[in-house]
């Protein structure tokens, strides 16, 4: 299947500071970027969709301010959590689509934010 | 909005058992995924299912949708260690819904012990 790739794997940052997440597809261009978070022992939550070149679809109860999305090439997306906060901490997922390459989402293996 | 119940929460089973996880959905599911998942790691793509009675293969692994496509089952036969892991059913929001936009059950976490 097709390869989606999150960077960092892992990220600790101080309560107040911004932390930028990358999402890249290595060997597809991606139409189409998700977002997800996820508690523990929870499920995923859909956060935002992002098209390239296009403003960020946010799911309801989501804030725009705070989740920035930038969805700048075909091949990256990048989701910055602006002066995270403790209740910040999760595990936050990417995914990627296109028609072309198949009918399902390709997920990223994730990055662990925790904010001290 | 549409919710997805899995079940069971968590599934501890002996090698070389079978098990069965179920996803159901109040709504009609347009598009159900499975997925496999390590803890703190991404989702691994098992199968999709889009059509009411379809039923799909992958090694010891088989995924069913019922006929009035609300509900679906995964089925492991002679489990093994290596099936250990949480696995999440998925799902299209809505018939037009742009493609890779789910929603999640909580996921079934599964221990295969030796």
């Amino acid at each position: 299947g097709a390869v989606v790739s999150q960077h960092p794997s892992w990220v600790i940052c101080k309560s107040g500071t911004s932390v930028k997440i990358e999402c890249r597809s290595l060997d597809f261009q991606a139409t189409t970027m998700f977002w997800y978070r996820q508690f523990p022992k929870q499920s995923l939550m859909l956060m935002a969709t992002s098209n390239e070149g296009s403003k960020a679809t946010y799911e309801q109860g989501v804030e725009k301010d705070k989740f920035l999305i930038n969805h700048a090439s075909l091949t990256l997306s990048t989701l910055t959590v602006t002066s995270a906060h403790p209740e910040d901490s999760s595990f936050y997922i990417c995914s990627a689509s296109n028609r072309r390459v198949g009918r399902e989402a390709f997920f990223g293996q994730g990055t662990r934010l925790t904010v001290v | 909005s549409q919710e997805l119940e899995q079940s069971p929460q968590s599934l501890i089973v002996q090698e070389g058992k079978n098990l069965t996880i179920n996803c159901t959905s109040s709504k009609t599911l347009y598009g159900l995924y499975w997925y496999k998942q390590k803890y703190g790691e991404g989702l691994i793509f098992l199968m999709m299912l889009q059509k009411g009675g379809e039923e799909k293969s992958h090694e010891k692994i088989t995924a069913k949708l019922d006929e009035k496509k609300q509900q679906s089952s995964l089925h492991i036969t002679a489990s093994q260690p290596s099936h250990a892991g949480i696995y999440l059913c998925g799902a299209a929001r809505d018939r037009g819904s742009t493609l890779g936009r789910l929603y999640f059950g909580r996921g079934t976490q599964l221990t295969v012990w030796p």
